[in-house]
């Protein structure tokens, strides 16, 4: 089946800095990724929806001067926490969907964001 | 996308059948029933799909009610490995779509 990753899978920053996860579909081209949020004991919350060269459409509720998305290429999208705060501590997953009327969407293995 | 209800726990014994259920009994016709699932710490898993008919692939069977309203995941011989959260999702197909996930079922299966 189709593989996404996730880079890094595990970081650790100072709060007031920003940090990047990169999310990449490795076999398959995604015209559609989605980035989502799971904090422990909970279940996936979606963040937003981003579309190859166009700007991401986000879920009500989350900042998006906060959380910035590109999705530059068909095989790349990242995530960028700016001015990380402890509470933005969480288990962030992407996804990416091939096509746009394919019925299939394949997850990335997540990446542990612990803000100090 | 309709909202799904699922039990919040089930417990199974290593090798025998799994039979997750979960409601949904406000879907459209052209909205679809997946499930996926998520062992602890890493991202969701594709099980199965179907619109109407039951399907089965070489992880599991999904059963649907002639009416749509509920569905059955049925994991035959289920193995410590499978103790995870199950997510039952419907959603409609084609471009534009969300997958929204509920609470979900979080199955143990005990030795």
């Amino acid at each position: 089946g189709a593989v996404v990753s996730q880079h890094p899978s595990r970081v650790i920053c100072k709060s007031g800095t920003s940090v990047k996860i990169e999310c990449r579909s490795l076999d398959f081209q995604a015209t559609t990724m989605f980035w989502y949020r799971q904090f422990p004991k909970q279940s996936l919350m979606l963040m937003a929806t981003s579309n190859e060269g166009s700007k991401a459409t986000y879920e009500q509720g989350v900042e998006k001067d906060k959380f910035l998305i590109n999705h530059a290429s068909l095989t790349l999208s990242t995530l960028t926490v700016t001015s990380a705060h402890p509470e933005d501590s969480s288990f962030y997953i992407c996804s990416a969907r091939e096509r746009v009327y394919s019925y299939e969407q394949y997850f990335g293995p997540g990446t542990r964001l612990t803000v100090t | 996308d309709a909202k799904t209800t699922q039990p919040t726990s089930m417990d199974c014994a290593e090798g025998r059948a799994a039979n997750l259920p979960c409601n949904h009994s406000t879907i459209s016709g052209n909205e679809y029933v997946y499930w996926y699932r998520q062992i602890h710490s890493q991202g969701p898993q594709y099980i199965i799909h179907g619109l109407k008919n039951n399907e089965t692939n070489e992880m599991a069977s999904l059963i649907i009610t002639e009416d749509r309203k509920s569905s059955t995941l049925i994991l035959p011989h289920a193995t410590l490995r499978d103790t995870a959260v199950y997510y039952c999702i419907v959603r409609v197909g084609g471009g534009g779509f969300k997958t929204i996930f509920g609470a979900g079922t979080r199955l143990f299966v005990k030795a």
